[in-house]
Parts: C-alpha cells; structure tokens; sequence
C-alpha cells in the first residue's frame, strides 16, 4: 500500500525567498507523479504532471524532480511571493487510485 | 466540457436525510475519483470507477455510502441517512488512463 509523506508540514518563509518542499513515496512503481496546490477551502488546482520516465518539470517559477528509485520528489519554488500561499500536496500514481499525503501548507510572509 | 464539474457547490441537510452529490467529469477521461476531505484533513480516497470495470469501492466509510456512474460519464454519490461527522468537502477528480487528475471545485455538505 502506497504511503505518502511530505516534509516539513508547515513552512513559512519571507517573501522572495526560494524554497524547497519534500515529497517521500513507499511504493515506486508508478507511472508518473503529479503536484497540486489547494488553497483554503477551494479544490485542487494541478501544478506539475511527472512521467516516470522524466526527472523533472519546469513550469515558471516551478520545478518538480522526480527520483522513482529511492521514492523522492522535489518541488522548488523560486522567488516565492505571498500568492504561493496554499497547500501543495504530491501525488504519485501507481495502478490505480492516488492517495494522498497530508501535504505542506505553506505561508508565504509580504 | 472543460473541466470537472461538481454540484451542488453548496448542500445543507438535516441529519437522517438522503443527499446526492454529482460529478461531470471531463469528456472522454475513463476514470473518475471520489475523495473526501473534513476540516483540516487531508484527502480520505472514497470509491474509483474505471471504464467497464468495477468499481473500487474499498474507501467508502460505511454502507451508507454508494457511488453510480451511469454510461461511462456523469457520477452520482449518494449518502444515505446522513450524519453529523459527515460534514465535509466532496471533491470529485477524473482522468485519462494512468494520466494527471483533474479535480472539480468540491461540494461542501454540512449535516445539522
């Protein structure tokens, strides 16, 4: 049974600074990796979508890595601003359904 | 359409009464998620339907509990005799095979 675990649970940073958040997975057989955010009371919006076949995705100030052997995953979010604020979960799929972890929430501080 | 579509947006109900949550998932994505998620929790997995198959219904809480969906599209969940801890947010995801999901904005079901 996959097991999802995200470090730290709770981040809060200065405005502008770059970061990083911490996704460990028990289970690498999957097919791709994806993460979201979800702001306070609000669905998941999809931020990054990993192939297992791929070791990282870039969008914007985004940038997701993805190692599949030791169950690792990184997302790296430059020049944070105080809109990055939200819960940012990681998602690995394997055969079937995804679970989730407990996700970071993050504040970012103006 | 263009995205996962959920409603009521919104639902109120008296505990012991039937409500129905509905998902429209996008067109052409075969499989379609039910997840749950209390106040301040994370996302409790509920029931998976993937094309033809049978359904996975190994999340679901109770058997108050049941999903349909009805020819390979629209998605019914249904919660029978409904209780207090039930409160929560409904989110409903559907995607292609083993591709990225898409969740819909979730229905808000509080039990008074």
């Amino acid at each position: 049974k996959q097991e999802v675990t995200q470090i730290p649970a709770a981040l809060s940073v200065p405005e502008g600074e770059n970061l990083v958040l911490n996704c460990s997975f028990t289970d690498s057989a999957i097919y791709n990796l994806q993460w979201f955010r979800q702001d306070p009371g609000k669905g998941l919006t999809s931020l990054l979508l990993i192939q297992s076949s791929q070791r990282e995705q870039t969008s914007g100030r985004l940038n997701a890595s993805l190692d599949k052997s030791s169950g690792r995953s990184t997302l790296y979010i430059a020049a944070s601003q105080p809109g990055d604020s939200a819960t940012y979960l990681c998602a690995p799929r394997g055969d079937d359904k995804i679970i989730f972890g407990k996700g970071t929430r993050l504040h970012i501080l103006p | 359409g263009a995205g996962v579509s959920q409603s009521p947006s919104n639902k109120v109900t008296e505990k012991g009464k039937d409500v129905e949550l509905r998902c429209d998932p996008i067109s052409g994505h075969t499989a379609l998620y039910w997840y749950r998620q209390s106040l301040g929790q994370g996302l409790e997995f509920l029931i998976y339907f993937q094309g033809n198959s049978a359904p996975d219904k190994s999340g679901l809480p109770s058997d108050r509990f049941s999903a349909e969906r009805t020819g390979g599209s629209v998605s019914t969940l249904t919660i029978q005799r409904t209780q207090q801890e039930d409160s929560a947010v409904y989110l409903c995801a559907s995607s292609k095979t083993l591709d990225g999901y898409t969740f819909g904005s979730g229905t808000r079901l509080t039990v008074v």
